[in-house]
């Protein structure tokens, strides 16, 4: 029972433009999201995370979305550089500081030169 | 860099064998995480130590066990591998918090 959907196994945008990563969720005591990165050979870097009680939260070029009726959050990466193709997960966990951390399978994002 | 590291980073054991992997998380963090990651798919959480207690499981089998240390490193054991052993294992430590940071990995090739 997979608890976290990314349904996009890969992504191409072009440098310059946007990219959008999608993740849905099915557990709703899920209270915290994340997104990491990983090159490959690399352990998965965490790039920026959103509270349950937040409707977003941007860092830089890299903005999360966060709606909770939907089960549905999108990191935006505005704009795409070819250093950000790299395996990108979604993530959630629970309300309390040590639940789990449960991944997506990640989505696969090329930005062309 | 997170500041976790992990040992060995590649190595390769027979069907049957078993192996210990470790795990130094970085300095302060008492919660370290291990996490199973087939190819093409994402981390699979195994289990979750604190302040060397286990205080959370996935859907591992038994021969999957582990310790925390009183530095809060930690190891990884697997007995009887088998071939879908085959994986990196990534370790993460993270303050109680929910944001997990993860070393390179050990990737685990078993024949």
């Amino acid at each position: 029972d997979q608890q976290v959907k990314q349904n996009s196994p890969s992504l191409s945008v072009q440098e310059g433009r946007i990219s959008i990563l999608n993740c849905d969720y099915t557990n709703s005591m899920f209270d915290y999201f994340l997104w990491y990165k990983k090159y490959p050979a690399e352990g998965p870097t965490f790039l920026i995370s959103i509270s349950s009680i937040k409707d977003k939260n941007e860092d830089g070029r890299f903005t999360v979305f966060l709606n909770k009726s939907a089960k549905h959050l999108s990191l935006h990466i505005v704009p795409s550089q070819p250093g950000d193709s790299a395996v990108y997960f979604c993530a959630a966990s629970g309300e309390t500081s040590y639940d789990k951390v449960i991944f997506g399978p990640g989505t696969s994002l090329s930005v062309i030169p | 860099e997170t500041g976790v590291t992990q040992s060995p980073t590649h190595l390769i054991k027979t069907r049957g064998q078993q192996v210990t992997l470790r795990c130094s998380s970085q300095s302060g963090h008492n919660t370290v995480s291990w996490y199973q990651q087939a190819l093409g798919q994402g981390p699979q959480f195994i289990f979750q130590y604190y302040r060397e207690e286990e205080n959370g499981r996935g859907n591992f089998p038994p021969r999957f066990s582990g310790l925390q240390f009183p530095n809060y490193s930690s190891e990884l054991n697997v007995n009887a591998l088998e071939l879908d052993d085959s994986a990196l294992y990534l370790c993460a430590s993270s303050l109680g918090g929910n944001t997990i940071y993860f070393g390179e990995g050990s990737w685990l090739t078993v024949v």
